[in-house]
């Protein structure tokens, strides 16, 4: 089975830094993914790691430690838009993704 | 490129019947579809995998007579809703995985499903 484990809600002002932390427990593994998400909205992609350690993408960067089940996304100089719900996904061999159940990160001016 | 396109955006139906959402890949060809349900305040939940040409493989709990999934394209697949009830009220996407050696899966733009 897949475990996922993300924090519920996360609350940050703006132009500051928010990490949000995902572990997870699964059976086969192909990487893990972030998806931004808006009420209503279908995901967006933000990062796919796959081997272990940083990559960075702008403001967003995503960190991987397959040993220890552990993934980071890191949101830098915070935006409004920024609020939405981030998804931590890990695909499995049959290519599904399995998804937490979000973090809701709540950007103040 | 990699867009994915969902119809009806939103629809409301009455107890009973059935509502058909068409989940189509608009530039490239997918082979293998995803259907997912999302409540409210949910993370996203896979309900079946969609191949073409041959018959859905459904997740555990998810009844297959209940949710028709037809992938008779390389371009279109469908989930239809039967007898739907108000504990059907619920978001669906449907995502197509990527061509090539890739894990990614492109997402279509969700369909609320409402019940009455």
């Amino acid at each position: 089975g897949q475990n996922i484990d993300q924090p519920t809600e996360m609350t940050a002002t703006e132009g500051a830094i928010v990490q949000i932390n995902c572990t997870y427990q699964t059976s086969g593994f192909n990487g893990l993914f972030w998806y931004q998400q808006h009420a209503g909205e279908a995901p967006t992609f933000l990062s796919y790691n796959v081997l272990d350690g940083l990559e960075e993408k702008g403001r967003f960067s995503s960190f991987l430690s397959r040993s220890k089940g552990y993934s980071y996304l890191l949101l830098k100089e915070l935006q409004m838009k920024d609020s939405a719900s981030y998804l931590c996904a890990v695909v499995d061999n049959d290519y599904k993704l399995s998804f937490g159940a979000g973090t809701t990160v709540t950007v103040r001016a | 490129g990699a867009v994915v396109s969902q119809h009806p955006s939103w629809v409301i139906c009455k107890s009973g019947t059935s509502v058909k959402i068409e989940c189509r890949s608009l530039d490239f060809q997918a082979t293998t579809m995803f259907w997912y349900r999302q409540f409210p305040k949910q993370s996203l939940m896979l309900m079946a995998t969609s191949n073409e040409g041959s018959k859905a493989t459904y997740e555990q709990g998810v009844e297959k007579d209940k949710f028709l999934i037809n992938h008779a394209s390389l371009t279109l697949s469908t989930l239809t809703v039967t007898s739907a009830h108000p504990e059907d009220s619920s978001f669906y996407i449907c995502s197509a995985l990527g061509t090539g050696f890739s894990y990614e899966q492109y997402f279509g733009p969700g369909t609320s499903l409402t019940v009455t």
